[in-house]
C-alpha cells in the first residue's frame, strides 16, 4: 500500500528553527508537495520538489531525497502565525495525490 | 481569475437525501481531485480525474460518484447521504502531465448529514 508518515505534533519557540520530516512509500513518484493549513481553512501551497536537493523560498525550505523516500520542511525565524498544520503529499505514477495526516505545529512565545 | 470554486460552501442533509457538489476551475487544468477531511485527519482522496471524460477511484470512493463531462468542472455526487459522510470536502486542480508545482484548492464545502 501507499503510505506517507509525518509526526503528529511538534512544538517550537518563536524565532527558532523547526524541521518537519516526511517519509513516503508510493507507487512511483511525480513530485512531493508541502502545504500549510490553518484551522477551518483550505491548504495553501508552500513548496514542490521533484528533483533531489534543497529548495529555498524565504523563511521556508524543502528538501527531497528520492532514494530514501524522505523530505523535510524547514521553517526559520518562526512567527506565531506559523502555528498551523503542515501537510506532506506525494503524486504517484497514476497522478494520484496521496497525503500524510499532517503535522500540527505549535509555536510558543 | 477565480481559480477553483466550490459550490455550495455549506449544506445540511438528512440521511438518504442526495446532493451534488460542484467544482469549477478556470485555469485549464487537466487534473482534478475530490478530498474529504475529517477532524484531526489529513486529506483522503475520494475520486480524481486526469482529463475530460475520465475518472478514477481514490482511497475512499464508496458512497460517492463523480463526473467530468467538461474539462473545467468536476462534480461529486452523494446518492444516499449517510452521517458518516459528514465532513469538509475539498476540490483541487493542477496542470497536467507537465506538473510544475502548485495544486490549487477550493475553499471547501462543509457537509452535515443528520
Amino acid at each position: 500500500g501507499q503510505n506517507i508518515d509525518q509526526p503528529t505534533e511538534m512544538t517550537a519557540t518563536e524565532g527558532a528553527i523547526v524541521q518537519i520530516n516526511c517519509t513516503y512509500q508510493t507507487s512511483g513518484f511525480n513530485g512531493l508537495f508541502w502545504y500549510q493549513q490553518h484551522a477551518g481553512e483550505a491548504p495553501t501551497f508552500l513548496s514542490y520538489n521533484v528533483l533531489d536537493g534543497l529548495e529555498e523560498k524565504g523563511r521556508f525550505s524543502s528538501f527531497l531525497s528520492r532514494s530514501k523516500g524522505y523530505s523535510y520542511l524547514l521553517l526559520k525565524e518562526l512567527q506565531m502565525k506559523d502555528s498551523a498544520s503542515y501537510l506532506c503529499a506525494v503524486m504517484d505514477s497514476n497522478y494520484q495525490l496521496i497525503w500524510g495526516a499532517g503535522t500540527k505545529l505549535i509555536i510558543k512565545p | 481569475n477565480a481559480g477553483v470554486t466550490q459550490t455550495p460552501k455549506f449544506r445540511v442533509l438528512k440521511t438518504g437525501q442526495s446532493m451534488t457538489l460542484l467544482c469549477a476551475q478556470d485555469m485549464n487544468h487537466e487534473y482534478m481531485y475530490w478530498y474529504r477531511q475529517d477532524p484531526g485527519m489529513g486529506l483522503r482522496l475520494i475520486h480524481y480525474s486526469v482529463g475530460e471524460g475520465t475518472t478514477a477511484k481514490g482511497e475512499v470512493p464508496d458512497g460517492y460518484n463523480v463526473s467530468r463531462l467538461k474539462k473545467q468542472n468536476f462534480l461529486l455526487g452523494l446518492e444516499s447521504a449517510a452521517p458518516s459522510q459528514t465532513s469538509v470536502y475539498f476540490c483541487a486542480s493542477i496542470q497536467g502531465q507537465a506538473v510544475t508545482g502548485e495544486l490549487f484548492f477550493g475553499e471547501g464545502s462543509r457537509l452535515t448529514v443528520l
